[in-house]
């Protein structure tokens, strides 16, 4: 079955410290890639994807991610946090853009100053 | 900013009341999803529509109920709340053909 794993509960990083997310996946092809963040008391938005060609991507607020097919990650990077990334980031995979989403279960970020 | 709004943000219910969730988007989109979301746990689907009239069960097994009357409104119904539905309940919608989803900033409810 198709599942997605991100290993850590929780991160806390200091403001101006880079960050890596973690993200693992099983699914037999490569499935199209997402990562959403999810401030306090909002929805979820959408950061970044990944389908197809250049395997590192870009996203909005300075994020990006890099789609590693041999170990079945798409981890999340930022080489600089402000207190504003505090938020649960969420990963997810579809087989295709039709498809319903599978989600894992979040990583809390969590900023020192 | 997406154009989705749920309603009520909070609510908080006695047991064996019937409340109604509301979700609504004015981007025209097709797709519309229901989802449950607890504390540290993965986003679970529990309803899904592809249009009009066309309403289908996610995943995870769910005592809710949902219609879709209009493309733009896309109402979830409990009949009769249990503390066992105390949860988030996030809202979504996406185009035909589109790859983003489009999230409602979600209904915080609690059974008592």
């Amino acid at each position: 079955a198709q599942s997605v794993t991100q290993p850590d509960i929780h991160i806390t990083v200091s403001e101006g410290a880079s960050l890596e997310l973690r993200c693992n996946y099983s699914y037999g092809a490569t499935p199209y890639l997402f990562w959403y963040v999810q401030s306090p008391g909002q929805g979820l938005q959408l950061l970044l994807k990944y389908f197809s060609g250049d395997t590192l991507v870009q996203g909005i607020k300075g994020f990006e991610a890099e789609f590693k097919r041999s170990q079945s990650s798409f981890n999340l990077r930022k080489p600089s946090v402000h207190w504003s990334d505090a938020a649960e980031y969420f990963c997810a995979v579809a087989p295709d853009s039709n498809y319903q989403l599978i989600w894992g279960a979040g990583t809390k970020l969590i900023i020192k100053p | 900013e997406a154009d989705i709004y749920q309603t009520p943000r909070y609510l908080v219910i006695g047991t064996g009341k019937k409340i109604t969730l509301e979700c609504s988007q004015t981007m025209g989109h097709d797709k519309m999803y229901w989802y449950q979301q607890d504390p540290g746990m993965e986003l679970h689907l529990i309803h899904y529509s592809y249009g009009v009239n066309s309403t289908e069960k996610g995943d995870l097994s769910s005592e809710s109920t949902v219609s879709r009357i209009r493309t733009e409104h896309f109402p979830l119904t409990l009949e009769s709340a249990r503390p066992s539905h105390t949860s988030q309940y996030l809202c979504a919608s996406k185009r035909q053909g589109g790859t983003e989803a489009f999230f409602g900033q979600g209904t915080r409810l609690t059974v008592v």
